[in-house]
């Protein structure tokens, strides 16, 4: 079945740093979805990418979606301590009508 | 304007019993999913609905049915709870597939 892996789990940064994650599907995807969860919290849309090579900003935030749509990444620039939290890409593969997987997510800290 | 409301918030099983996990939400939204959470392993897709009487499987159905009689309302239902379902449950809803999925706060099961 479809599966979406994303690295590093884990990532400790110093204030000011830049920051990137990875997320690789097993299966082309018709597009991908990025969510930022803080500690205790629940997952919050930031973004989807829906056209092969697209790249998108939010302010300090860098979204890539691959060429053959299996993989993404999202990249901050200049961590700030509101960044802290984990970062979850999910995708949903062209045959499922609305079967959205996420992957395991990377963990942000951001050392002050 | 509520968004996606999820009740309880908290529950504590015992091996065995049986119990429905509310969903409601006030936004219209046609597509609804429900997510298990574990450290470590990111959100679980274990039931979704693209409107009201369709409902499909997830990656991790068993153990849980859904229905969908109503555009608001999404129960998640527990049929003999076991251990391994201790878990943090998020339900979702989106209008369509252009947009991301806004998040319920969650429900925090326990099964003893």
């Amino acid at each position: 079945g479809q599966q979406v892996m994303q690295i590093p789990q884990y990532q400790h940064v110093q204030e000011g740093e830049d920051f990137t994650t990875y997320c690789n599907s097993s299966t082309t995807l018709s597009n991908i979805q990025w969510y930022k969860q803080r500690p205790g919290g629940h997952p919050v849309f930031l973004i989807q990418l829906v056209k092969s090579g697209e790249v998108k900003k939010q302010k300090r935030l860098t979204f890539q979606f691959g060429e053959a749509k299996k993989n993404s990444s999202l990249h901050i620039t200049a961590t700030q301590t509101t960044d802290v939290g984990t970062y979850f890409c999910a995708g949903r593969t062209k045959t499922s009508y609305d079967k959205v997987i996420f992957g395991p997510g990377t963990s942000l800290s951001v050392i002050p | 304007n509520a968004g996606v409301t999820q009740t309880p918030k908290f529950q504590v099983l015992k091996t065995g019993q049986s119990m429905t996990l509310q969903c409601a939400q006030d936004m219209n939204h046609e597509y609804m999913s429900w997510y298990r959470q574990d450290p470590g392993m990111g959100l679980r897709l274990i039931h979704y609905s693209v409107g009201a009487g369709i409902t499909d499987q997830g990656e991790v159905p068993n153990g849980y049915n859904v229905s969908r009689s109503t555009t608001e309302d999404f129960p998640l239902r527990l049929l003999s709870a076991a251990p391994s379902q201790t878990s943090v449950y998020f339900c979702a809803s989106r209008e369509d597939r252009r947009y991301g999925y806004t998040f319920g706060s969650g429900t925090r099961l326990t099964v003893v």
